[in-house]
């Protein structure tokens, strides 16, 4: 089973600014197979990226991903202030799908 | 425009069985795509349950494999979930979605599964 540990577990940053998510994996991925999630309280969580770089239909362009192997990185470019939630990156490997634990971005 | 929506008990009692459905609105199942089964313990992160083919084949978490059962009813454009032996360990919000290739989307809304004698 693959793991994926994502840090930090809480960034804290203003908008305007760029905000640098990291997913690691305990074994290589393949891009084809590597996710981004945004979750809102209350809300389901919402497709943002798959295939490691390409953005889900209606997700602005300041949302980018990148990586390979078991580094994977979601990178928002200038933060908004609907962008604070929590996002989560997941893998799916040999049939089976796993999520990282999340990464939280809040508010300075 | 696809739409899932779970429904089902929103309290068990330990050591029962928990069964959910979602419905699948503007797209029909049997035309394919995987469709699975995420919960979110309040306040935790996201764990794969199972997913489920249009033909009725299943993947399942292994940590949950042996209480988990997955099927789909094609003529109701529906698949639902079954787990065994529950504990409040089990309590979560349980949500269902398509499988896009490696990805999940859509999602259902979510419904929330106390267990609680």
């Amino acid at each position: 089973e693959i793991v994926l540990t994502q840090s930090p577990g809480t960034l804290s940053l203003s908008p305007g600014e760029r905000a640098t998510l990291s997913c690691r994996a305990s074994q290589s991925v393949s891009s084809s197979y590597l996710a981004w999630y945004q979750q809102k309280p209350g809300q389901a969580p919402r497709l943002l990226i798959y295939g490691a770089s390409s953005r889900a239909t209606g997700i602005p362009d300041r949302f980018s991903g990148s990586g390979s192997g078991t580094d994977f990185t979601l990178t928002i470019s200038r933060l908004e202030p609907e962008d604070f939630a929590v996002y989560y990156c997941q893998q799916y490997g040999s049939s089976l799908y796993s999520f990282g634990q999340g990464t939280k971005l809040e508010i300075k | 425009q696809v739409q899932l929506q779970e429904s089902g008990p929103g309290l068990v009692k330990p050591s029962e069985t928990l069964s959910l459905t979602c419905a699948v609105s503007g797209y029909s199942i049997s035309s394919g795509y995987y469709w699975g089964w995420i919960r979110q313990p309040p306040g935790k992160g996201l764990e794969w349950i199972g997913s489920i083919y249009h033909s009725g084949s299943t993947y399942y978490n292994p940590s949950l494999k042996s209480r988990v059962t997955i099927s789909v009813d094609t003529s109701k454009n529906q698949f639902s979930l079954k787990l065994s032996s529950v504990t409040a360990a089990d309590t979560a919000v349980y949500y269902c979605a398509r499988l896009n290739g490696g990805w999940f989307d859509p999602w259902g809304q979510g419904t929330l599964v106390t267990v609680s004698s």
